[in-house]
């Protein structure tokens, strides 16, 4: 199975900051990932699929970046709303899950 | 609207069975893959297992082979997972999940709302 790892783990963060979070795949994946947010006691949201394109109805102040191995979720100006856990899929082969980035109030 | 409500969950006693049901509507279910992915508590998500729009074609995670099997009902829009032999680890909350293929990717566009299976003694 292809791993996947994200970093940081958690982060603190403010309202109106920039924030980056990175997904390694263990081989290349070349496009085939997916960025998902997923807040308390609720089902995971698709934000980013194809590595860089924007899911409809997703406000465009995220973005998604990369291909082969690194890949990258910026959220340009961080809103109340958008304190969750975010979760990287590769769908190279059988899916994969990173283990999650938990953006918390700084 | 797409919605995708499952139920079936609750509590089983290892090596016990439970079946898990997803109502899908909203979109052309028959023309779909479905997937289960669950979340153990306090953790991250595991895929599960898919089925292809037919059900002709299935997959299932290495941890789960052998004892889980999908199962789709295209006339009734109904995905299930029949979970036989359960483990104390099988505990998580699981959800049903409409896969789509767009610019070639495959992701998971729709999840349901989650049912909690809780495997203990």
């Amino acid at each position: 199975d292809i791993q996947m790892t994200q970093s940081p783990p958690s982060l603190s963060a403010s309202v109106g900051d920039r924030v980056t979070i990175t997904c390694r795949a263990s081989q290349s994946i070349s496009s085939y990932l997916s960025w998902y947010q997923q807040k308390p006691g609720k089902a995971p949201k698709v934000l980013i699929y194809a590595a860089s394109n924007l899911q409809g109805g997703v406000p465009s102040r995220f973005s998604g970046s990369g291909s082969g191995t690194d890949f990258t979720l910026t959220i340009s100006s961080l809103q109340p709303e958008d304190f969750a856990t975010y979760y990287c899929q590769q769908s190279y082969s059988t899916p994969t899950f990173g283990g999650g980035t938990k953006v918390e109030i700084k | 609207e797409v919605q995708l409500v499952e139920s079936g969950g609750g509590l089983v006693q290892p090596g016990g069975s439970l079946r898990l049901s997803c109502a899908a509507s909203g979109f052309t279910f028959s023309s779909y893959a479905m997937s289960w992915v669950r979340q153990a508590p306090g953790k991250g998500l595991e895929w599960v297992s898919t089925i292809s729009d037919s059900g002709g074609s299935t997959y299932y995670a290495d941890s789960v082979k052998g004892r889980f099997t999908i199962s789709r009902d295209n006339s009734k829009n109904m995905l299930y997972l029949q979970m036989n032999s359960l483990r104390a680890e099988d505990t998580a909350v699981y959800y049903c999940a409409k896969r789509i293929a767009m610019a070639g990717m495959l992701y998971f566009d729709y999840w349901g709302q989650g049912t909690l299976v809780t495997v203990s003694s």
